[in-house]
């Protein structure tokens, strides 16, 4: 079955720098692709997210790319703010096909 | 909409008893399923359904027992509450299996 690996587990950032969360996955069959953001004491949601057959996608300071070739996605946010920090979850899917897995999460911190 | 409603928030079990974990939805979804989340181990899927009357397994399915009478509602019940079982347990509802998850808030268990 599918695998889901995210890197790195907690990350601090200064206000206004950029971050970057990264995650591979195993299975080749894989199509889709989401990105959680979840804050404290709530369920996880959705952000953004990308299908395989687009490279990247672009949401204001939100990005995700996807390397199929390498099977890894990123999330990248730009110009940080505090309201960013919170734990952030991919995931990965054949949509219709199999469930959600979901890697284990980055904490994020931006330091005011 | 309400989306995805999870009851109770908050419960204390003790070793041995049984409780039932509500979650509906109001979005007319096919697909639900359940999650835990521990500390560093990201979400777990226990258990899934596509659909009124079909359920199946997840990742972690030991110990806990669903049904999908109707498409709105899909329980989780603990049939004999163990330590290990203390978490964070999350409902989710999608359109479609592997699509973009709406989570409820989450009901926070602990068994003593």
């Amino acid at each position: 079955g599918e695998n889901v690996e995210q890197h790195p587990s907690t990350l601090s950032v200064q206000e206004g720098d950029s971050a970057v969360i990264k995650c591979t996955y195993s299975d080749s069959a894989s199509n889709y692709f989401p990105w959680y953001k979840q804050e404290l004491g709530k369920g996880p949601q959705l952000i953004i997210d990308i299908r395989s057959n687009v490279g990247e996608k672009k949401d204001q300071r939100i990005a995700v790319t996807l390397n199929k070739t390498a099977k890894h996605f990123s999330l990248h946010i730009t110009e940080t703010q505090p309201e960013d920090s919170a734990v952030y979850f991919c995931a990965a899917s054949i949509i219709g096909n199999t469930p959600l897995v979901f890697g284990k999460g980055t904490r994020l911190s931006v330091i005011a | 909409n309400a989306g995805v409603t999870q009851t109770p928030k908050f419960q204390v079990l003790k070793t041995g008893q049984s409780m039932t974990l509500q979650c509906a939805q109001d979005m007319n979804h096919e697909y639900m399923s359940w999650y835990r989340q521990d500390p560093g181990m990201g979400l777990r899927l226990i258990h899934y359904s596509v659909g009124a009357g079909i359920t199946d397994q997840g990742e972690v399915p030991n110990g806990y027992n669903v049904s999908r009478s109707t498409t709105e509602d899909f329980p989780l019940r603990l049939l004999s509450a163990a330590p290990s079982q203390t978490s964070v347990y999350f409902c989710a509802s999608s359109p479609l299996q592997g699509g973009t998850q709406y989570f409820g808030p989450g009901t926070r268990l602990l068994v003593l």
